[in-house]
């Protein structure tokens, strides 16, 4: 999920399928991971988070795995909707609670109906 | 509650103007963050401030950027002189200091630069 250039990565994905949107993180430091939906014209809104401590996370839809040991993250989202269509962050905190989140540079989702 | 407010949503100035954008962070919220969203670099993070008072401003590109937060309810980024290469969306985002909790995003100012 790392975008190279002018260019992000897209999933396209037909509507009622899963999604899946990986992310690389940079820092084996970070204790605190979020993933973030942005639409066009609007800012970045939290979707669901996931610390240091567990592997993997559940939400509405929404799934967060982590994988330590790689340095790897995913958003996994049930039943795609055309609403879902967005671009996608995941961000790492690094420095605990003083610190701040870095994020990486967006995945854009495409459903198509 | 309001979220975090942001102004103005859009600005277009001429190289070498000063720009100053503008945030309100959500009540109670005492940390804030400012971000610049590109193509070329994403979302990068300029300067975030704990208790008003700047922790880290390695981000912000150039002596021509500065950021204030004079109280607990108000902020800004300034740009002068501004250039072309400015333009891009600045995000204002605020959360509770000790709380590695999800930031909240303003609706960003679209600052171009001609």
């Amino acid at each position: 999920g790392e975008s190279v250039g002018l260019h992000l990565p897209t999933l396209s994905v037909q509507e009622g399928d899963n999604s899946i949107i990986n992310c690389a993180y940079s820092n084996s430091a970070s204790d605190y991971f979020i993933w973030y939906k942005q639409e066009s014209g609007k800012g970045p809104q939290f979707i669901i988070d996931i610390r240091s401590n567990m592997d993997k996370r559940q939400g509405q839809r929404v799934t967060v795995l982590l994988n330590k040991t790689v340095k790897h993250l995913s958003l996994q989202i049930a039943a795609t909707q055309p609403g879902d269509s967005a671009v996608y962050f995941c961000a790492e905190n690094i420095g605990g609670s003083q610190g701040n989140l870095i994020f990486g540079k967006g995945t854009k989702l495409s459903v198509k109906p | 509650d309001a979220g975090v407010i942001q102004s103005p949503r859009h600005e277009v100035t001429e190289m070498g103007q000063e720009v100053t954008l503008r945030c309100k962070p959500i009540s109670g919220h005492n940390s804030l963050f400012w971000y610049r969203q590109t193509m070329m670099r994403g979302l990068e993070l300029l300067i975030y401030f704990n208790n008003n008072v700047p922790i880290d401003d390695s981000g912000m590109p150039e002596d021509r950027f500065s950021a204030k937060m004079p109280n607990a309810s108000f902020s800004t980024l300034k740009i002068q002189p501004s250039e072309p290469r400015d333009s891009a969306v600045y995000f204002c985002a605020s959360r509770r200091t000790g709380n590695t909790g999800e930031l909240f995003f303003g609706e960003g100012s679209r600052l171009t630069v001609l």
